[in-house]
């Protein structure tokens, strides 16, 4: 099935450092997601986005719904151990909320 | 507030043999979904329910796999047969009706076939 495309697909922190990460679609998405996968549990919520533009932040993570509504960016300020896991873009079209997800951000501990 | 419970979380069974997957959404939640998540890839949905009615099921591979949710609340997904190809993690969210789009997720099932 379609899949957004995420980059980079993995990155490695060191605690303090600011992250960036983004997702792309080669067509229109009406709400854009943010979810955050640990190892053995499922995806957990972490942004949501409605409007093209829009920025919102949730404590050290803010997202932004691109003015394209093509893509969507995460950043993490000063990273801290418990971010590492996946995290995941999601994208919906209509009403059916119906969300095509990406393939991953894994983040990791820089050894 | 629980969450989503899904049971059982890992299941090993030979190809050709039957499996069922439970989910109990959140109390509350009308809107159950059972997604597929292959090894280094995201969840893809296989089927949604609005109360007990199957609203989109599209993407679930009919021949082999069908589910219930006889009473609007917990689910079940089955796989008769089992391929090698269905090893995965079968997860399950839910969602409050009208805000489809924040959808909480249950730790999963790892279902391996051998």
């Amino acid at each position: 099935g379609q899949q957004l495309n995420q980059s980079p697909q993995s990155m490695f922190i060191q605690e303090g450092e600011d992250v960036s990460m983004n997702c792309t679609s080669s067509s229109i998405f009406n709400t854009w997601l943010w979810y955050k996968q640990d190892p053995g549990e499922g995806p957990v919520l972490l942004i949501a986005l409605y409007k093209a533009g829009e920025l919102t932040s949730n404590g050290r993570l803010t997202a932004q719904f691109g003015i394209t509504r093509k893509d969507s960016f995460l950043n993490i300020s000063a990273s801290i151990p418990s971010d590492v896991g996946i995290y995941f873009c999601a994208g919906a079209r209509g009403s059916q909320g119906n969300l095509i997800f990406g393939k991953g951000t894994k983040l990791s501990v820089k050894p | 507030e629980a969450g989503v419970v899904q049971s059982p979380r890992y299941k090993i069974i030979e190809k050709k043999q039957p499996v069922a997957f439970w989910c109990n959404p959140i109390s509350g939640h009308n809107t159950l979904y059972w997604y597929r998540q292959n090894l280094g890839q995201g969840p893809e949905l296989l089927i949604r329910y609005e109360n007990e009615e199957a609203v989109d099921d599209s993407q679930l591979p009919k021949d082999r796999f069908s589910a219930e949710r006889l009473k609007g609340v917990d689910s079940t997904l089955k796989i008769q047969p089992a391929e090698l190809g269905d090893s995965a993690v079968y997860l399950c969210a839910s969602s409050k009706t009208g805000r489809s789009y924040e959808q909480y997720f249950g730790p999963g099932t790892r279902l391996t076939v051998t």
